[in-house]
């Protein structure tokens, strides 16, 4: 079956380090990853869309310099957090896609605390 | 009702009861995808319904969807102490499914 595994699961950082976290779609062939941040209250958001043959495409309020993302295929994907600040805690969703399919498997996320 | 709400809406009920979320969306959309969410794991797909779909259902899932009012529903039927999670309604504007918009969550909670 597709799953989607994400590590660390949790990781604490001190204010002003990064961070990197990793992704890994496995069992199917996934055609792009889309990562989100859910804050301490529950919400979403979007950071960045990868799809194959296309650059990755970060939404607003977030930007490559802060949250570069890298990928040698879409099925293994990281993104680093860097100069984390309190702002940035939360829960960070690994999101793939297989081309075709209509809907997203997520990893079970990277909980990052910032001291 | 998921969007325009400022923190996640929570509903407690009796094992054996049914129960009806609601969510409401603001841009156009193929699809609403429904997720539940278990405490310390990522959302998990439960049901789907298309725009060309009323009504879906799955086992004890039934899902609803208004276009032209821009709104759907989950209703689960004799709910049990594991369906206790937080339930979010999603949508996709591009139509694809690859930059899903979630709405702020239901937390269900089902006591015995």
């Amino acid at each position: 079956g597709a799953l989607v595994y994400q590590y660390p699961r949790r990781t604490i950082c001190k204010s002003g380090t990064s961070m990197r976290m990793e992704c890994q779609a496995v069992g199917f062939q996934a055609t792009s990853v889309a990562w989100y941040r859910q804050s301490p209250q529950k919400t979403f958001e979007l950071i960045a869309l990868s799809t194959v043959n296309s650059a990755i495409k970060y939404e607003q309020n977030f930007t490559q310099e802060k949250f570069p993302i890298s990928h040698p295929n879409l099925s293994f994907s990281s993104m680093t957090v860097l100069n984390a600040y309190l702002e940035d805690r939360g829960l960070y969703l690994c999101g793939a896609r297989e081309g075709g399919a209509d809907t997203q498997y997520f990893g079970p996320g990277t909980r990052l605390l910032v001291l | 009702s998921q969007w325009g709400e400022e923190n996640l809406q929570a509903l407690s009920i009796q094992e054996g009861e049914d129960v009806t979320m609601n969510c409401s969306y603001k841009t156009y959309t193929t699809v609403v995808h429904w997720y539940r969410q278990d405490s310390g794991r990522g959302p998990a797909l439960i049901i789907l319904i298309r725009s060309n779909e009323r009504e879906k259902r799955s086992g004890r899932l039934r899902a609803t969807l208004d276009t032209s009012s821009q709104s759907s529903s989950l209703s689960i039927t004799a709910a049990q102490c594991e369906d206790t999670a937080v339930y979010f309604c999603a949508t996709d504007r591009t139509g694809g499914a690859d930059r899903l918009t979630f709405g702020k969550g239901t937390q269900l909670i089902i006591q015995p």
